[in-house]
């Protein structure tokens, strides 16, 4: 157990819809992290924050959106989902910047 | 551009059959190399960080090593429970993290 939390486990949704994935860092760390990986694919950075600023953007696309809120937890929010955002998102989070992350057991979100 | 390669893509061996695997690098100025495990539909687990060239790390049976352009993780009388891909990544000079494709390890009994 890393210590980060991710819910929901899973999410169905349909095309067109809107969701949020919340994630929970471990005590003490300050950057979270966001990943998107398909199936079979590679990890896909898609932001970064640090103790509630945007610190680093990936290949995020302008449909999702994220922030990390005072008390450090953080929630991505995807909109308009199409059947190819269909994924695992993984939040990660590290005592800082440059240090190892530490990953969460990830959102399986399937859209219909 | 900062890269890193991983080697081979996938790795079939024996129980109990050692061998290595390989992550090259490319960055202007190393800022660690991270070493994980990631089994089917989970999220990566850390298994090492190396910062600095003939710095060595091992955990039951793996060990990783650095030189400076390249990392090993050795993986010594593998058993099944070892089958899992396993990713490396090093810090670029923004304090991201540039993750290789991985490799798959399949350990057959």
């Amino acid at each position: 157990d890393s210590g980060v939390t991710q819910t929901p486990k899973h999410l169905i949704t349909a095309t067109g819809q809107r969701v949020t994935l919340r994630c929970s860092p471990r005590s003490g760390d300050l950057s979270v992290y966001w990943y998107q990986q398909s199936l079979d694919q590679g990890l896909q950075f898609l932001i970064q924050y640090y103790n509630g600023e945007e610190r680093a953007k990936g290949n995020i696309l302008e449909r999702f959106s994220a922030q990390q809120f005072p008390d450090l937890h953080s929630e991505l929010n995807l909109s308009s989902l199409e059947l190819g955002d269909s994924a695992l998102y993984f939040c990660a989070s590290s005592v800082g910047q440059g240090y190892e992350q530490f990953f969460g057991p990830g959102t399986r979100l399937t859209v219909l | 551009e900062d890269q890193v390669t991983q080697s081979p893509e996938a790795l079939r061996l024996q129980e109990g059959e050692s061998s290595s695997l390989n992550c090259s690098y490319t960055v202007s100025g190393l800022r660690g190399l991270f070493w994980y495990r990631q089994d089917p539909g989970k999220g990566p687990e850390f298994l090492f960080t190396l910062y600095s060239a003939g710095e060595e790390k091992e955990k039951e049976r793996l060990k990783a090593t650095l030189t400076k352009k390249e990392s090993f993780l050795h993986i010594t009388a593998p058993k099944p429970e070892d089958s899992a891909t396993y990713l490396c990544a090093t810090g670029d000079s923004n304090y991201q993290l540039i993750w290789g494709a991985g490799t798959k390890l399949i350990i057959k009994p």
